[in-house]
C-alpha cells in the first residue's frame, strides 16, 4: 500500500548546528506535502508546506526541499534551538485536502 | 495557540463501553478533521466534516463516528470500544478551499480497559 515514511527514528543535535529530518513517500499521485512538529502533550504544529511543482520553499529558519524523482521530502533547520526539540512528521495528500497521511515520526533532540 | 480546543483531555474507558469527544473548531473555520495516534505513530486520518456532512473517511469502521453541528463544532464517537482503541484523539480544523494547512488541537487522550 502507499505509505509515508522517514528513514530515522530518532535524531541528535548539537545546539546551534543544522538538522536534516529526512522523509520518504511512496504515493507517486501526492502533490502537496507538509511538515509538522509535535511537541510533548501537543497536538501537531504546522511548520512548512510545498507543492509539488516547487522543489524549494523557505522560511524562518526552516527550509523544505522536495525531489519528485526519487519521491524524497527533506526538513532543514538552521540553527537549530532547544525548542526545535519534537517529534517532527511529514504528511501528504492529494489536492491540498484535510486527508492528511503522516509517517511515524522522527524525534529530534538537541543537544546544549 | 490554535483556538482549537477539545475534550475532555482524558478519559478512561472499558472494553464495549461508548465514548464522545468534542471540538471546538478555530474561529472562521468550516471543516473539521479527526486524526486517531497511537502512542509512536503518526497521526491516522478517520474522517473530515464540512456543512454537517462526512465528507472523506478513513479506513475505520463504522463503530466510529462523528457529527459537525452548525456553529462547526464537532463530535467523535467510538461504540463498542476495544483496547486498540486506546490513543489520542486529534482534532483539526481548516477552511474549506484553503491550502490544506491543518490547525490542530491538543487531543484526548482515551485509555480503554
Amino acid at each position: 500500500g502507499e505509505s509515508v515514511g522517514l528513514h530515522l527514528p530518532t535524531l541528535s543535535v548539537q545546539e546551534g548546528d543544522n538538522s536534516i529530518i529526512n522523509c520518504a513517500y511512496s504515493n507517486s499521485a501526492s502533490d502537496y506535502f507538509i511538515w509538522y512538529k509535535q511537541e510533548s502533550g501537543k497536538g501537531p504544529q504546522f511548520i512548512i508546506d510545498i507543492r509539488s511543482n516547487m522543489d524549494k520553499r523557505q522560511g524562518q529558519r526552516v527550509t523544505v526541499l522536495l525531489n519528485k524523482t526519487v519521491k524524497h521530502l527533506s526538513l532543514q533547520i538552521a540553527a537549530t534551538q532547544p525548542g526545535d526539540s519534537a517529534v517532527y512528521f511529514c504528511a501528504e495528500t492529494i489536492g491540498a485536502n484535510s486527508k492528511l497521511t503522516f509517517g511515524k515520526g522522527i524525534t529530534l533532540s538537541v543537544r546544549p | 495557540e490554535t483556538g482549537v480546543t477539545q475534550s475532555p483531555t482524558h478519559l478512561i474507558k472499558t472494553r464495549g463501553q461508548q465514548v464522545t469527544l468534542r471540538c471546538s473548531s478555530q474561529s472562521g473555520h468550516n471543516t473539521v478533521s479527526w486524526y486517531q495516534q497511537a502512542l509512536g505513530q503518526g497521526p491516522q486520518f478517520i474522517f473530515q466534516y464540512y456543512r454537517e456532512e462526512e465528507n472523506g473517511r478513513g479506513n475505520f469502521p463504522p463503530r466510529f463516528s462523528g457529527l459537525q453541528f452548525p456553529n462547526y463544532s464537532s463530535e467523535l464517537n467510538v461504540n463498542a470500544l476495544e483496547l486498540d482503541d486506546s490513543a489520542l484523539y486529534l482534532c483539526a480544523s481548516s477552511l474549506a478551499g484553503s491550502t490544506g494547512e491543518l490547525f490542530f488541537g491538543e487531543g484526548s487522550r482515551l485509555t480503554v480497559l
